[in-house]
C-alpha cells in the first residue's frame, strides 16, 4: 500500500529564514514520483516541485528544493528566504508509475512571521 | 493559472438535490482526476479518467458518478446530497502517469 506521512501539523518561520517541511513515504513500487503542492487560504492547489524516484539530483524550483533521501524514504521540502506569501498549507504527494492516483499527506500549515 | 478550469466556483444546494461539477483539463492533458477535500477527511481520491475511459476508482460513493467526454472535459455528478457532502471538490489533469498533475481552483459545495 502507498502512504504519505507529514508529521508536522503546523510550522512557524521568521520571514527571510529557511524552513524544512517533512514528508516520508511508503511504497513497494520501484518507480514513483513525489510532489509538493501549496494551498493558500483562497483554496487553490498550486504545484510546486516534482522528484522522480530515479532522479540522481534533488529537484529545485526557484526558492523551493526537495531534499530526497531514497534510502530513508523521505522527500522534505525546503523553502529558502521565506516570504509572507508562503503562509499556506503544504501537501506532499506521491504517485507510482503503475498506479493512477495521487496519494496525499495530511498537510503542514506554514505561517511566516514578519 | 494552472490551465484547469472548474465551474462553478461555489455551489449552495439543499439536501436531496443533485448537482453537476464541470472540469476542463489543460490543453493536451488526457488524464482527469477528481478529489474531495473536507476538513475531517483531507484530500480523498474519487476517480480518474484517461482519454475518456475510467482508469481508477477511489472512495467514491455510489451516489456520485463521473464521466469524461470526447473533448476531454469531465463532469462529476453528485446526487441525493447530504450535509456531509459539503466539501471542496477538485479536478486535476495530467499528461499521463508519472507526471505532475495541475489542479483547478475547486468547486466549493455547501449542502444546507
Amino acid at each position: 500500500a502507498q502512504k504519505i506521512t507529514q508529521t508536522q501539523p503546523g510550522m512557524f518561520v521568521q520571514e527571510k529564514e529557511a524552513v524544512t517541511l517533512d514528508c516520508t513515504y511508503d511504497t513497494s513500487d520501484p518507480s514513483y514520483g513525489l510532489f509538493w503542492y501549496k494551498q493558500p487560504s483562497s483554496g487553490e492547489m498550486i504545484f510546486l516541485i516534482y522528484q522522480g524516484s530515479y532522479d540522481q539530483q534533488n529537484a529545485t524550483e526557484g526558492r523551493y528544493s526537495l531534499n530526497f533521501q531514497k534510502a530513508r524514504k523521505s522527500a522534505n521540502l525546503v523553502i529558502s528566504a521565506s516570504q509572507l506569501g508562503d503562509s499556506a498549507m503544504y501537501f506532499c504527494a506521491m504517485r507510482t508509475n503503475t498506479g493512477n492516483q495521487f496519494y496525499f499527506g495530511t498537510g503542514t500549515s506554514l505561517t511566516v512571521i514578519p | 493559472d494552472s490551465g484547469v478550469t472548474q465551474t462553478p466556483k461555489h455551489l449552495i444546494t439543499a439536501t436531496g438535490q443533485r448537482v453537476t461539477l464541470r472540469c476542463s483539463p489543460r490543453s493536451g492533458d488526457l488524464s482527469v482526476y477528481w478529489y474531495q477535500q473536507s476538513l475531517d477527511q483531507g484530500l480523498q481520491f474519487l476517480i480518474q479518467y484517461y482519454n475518456g475511459e475510467e482508469r481508477a476508482k477511489g472512495n467514491i460513493l455510489e451516489r456520485f458518478s463521473a464521466q469524461q467526454f470526447p473533448d476531454l472535459h469531465s463532469e462529476l455528478n453528485l446526487s441525493s446530497l447530504e450535509l456531509g457532502d459539503s466539501a471542496l471538490y477538485f479536478c486535476a489533469s495530467s499528461v499521463d502517469a508519472g507526471t505532475e498533475a495541475f489542479f483547478g481552483q475547486g468547486t466549493r459545495l455547501t449542502v444546507v
